[in-house]
């Protein structure tokens, strides 16, 4: 069973950093692009950020684009998201997900999600 | 970005009931249409990939239909544990968005 964990939420200061990891079990974790993604309490989903399975090509949504780095360890079936000069805005449960379908990008599984608070 | 807007954002309904949930797009995304179930305080789980593929394991009573700009998710026979928030998702252009979410509840 593919499995998904993260880990590494939790309550921060506006300017603050925090680094996600998301463990991975159950599929060949290096054959594939990853992805974090994001909901706010309350909002809808919001995808952050993508890297290819060798780590080699990263994606950025607008919103987080120069303040997180999305890395992955192959070694390790290990996915991370560095979260550097966070703002309230932030504040979500972030979630890892497996990508599937090629061109079709599609999500799955995801995992149950870390909390970040983002607040002073 | 390619905005997804989802109608209703609520809904009502009973067991038994038919349900049908709309999705557009602000421009074609081709047959680029995913869906996804959220229970509370759950991750959310694919339903249907690339507009009407069912996902290993989901009931034939979902379906899912549409192309270019307009997507319909569709629940025959509604059954207490389909009780949740639906999302679709654009994979045709990067970000991915998606839609803010179709919650149904128990009339």
């Amino acid at each position: 069973e593919m499995q998904l964990l993260e880990s590494g939420g939790g309550w921060v200061q506006p300017g603050g950093s925090l680094r996600l990891s998301c463990t991975a079990s159950g599929f060949t974790f290096s054959s594939y692009v990853m992805s974090w993604l994001r909901q706010a309490p309350g909002k809808g989903l919001e995808w952050v950020s993508d890297v290819s399975h060798s780590g080699d090509r990263t994606y950025y949504a607008d919103s987080v684009k120069g303040r997180f780095i999305i890395s992955r360890d192959n070694s390790n079936n290990t996915l991370y998201l560095e979260m550097n000069s966070l703002r309230v805005e932030d504040t979500a449960v972030y979630s890892c997900a497996k990508v599937g379908g090629g061109a079709a990008f599609w999500f799955d599984p995801w995992g149950q999600g870390t909390l970040v608070t983002v607040s002073s | 970005d390619i905005q997804m807007t989802q109608s209703p954002s609520s809904l009502s309904a009973s067991v038994g009931d038919r349900v049908t949930i709309t999705c557009r797009a602000s421009q074609s995304i081709s047959n680029y249409l995913n869906w996804y179930q959220q229970k509370p305080g759950k991750a959310p789980k694919l339903l249907i990939y690339v507009t009407s593929n069912l996902q290993s394991g989901v009931p034939s009573r979902f379906s899912g239909t549409g192309s270019g700009t307009d997507f319909t998710l569709t629940i025959t026979d509604l059954q207490p544990e389909d009780f949740a928030t639906y999302h679709c998702q654009q994979s045709y252009s990067t970000p991915r968005t998606f839609g803010q979410g179709t919650k149904v509840e128990i009339k």
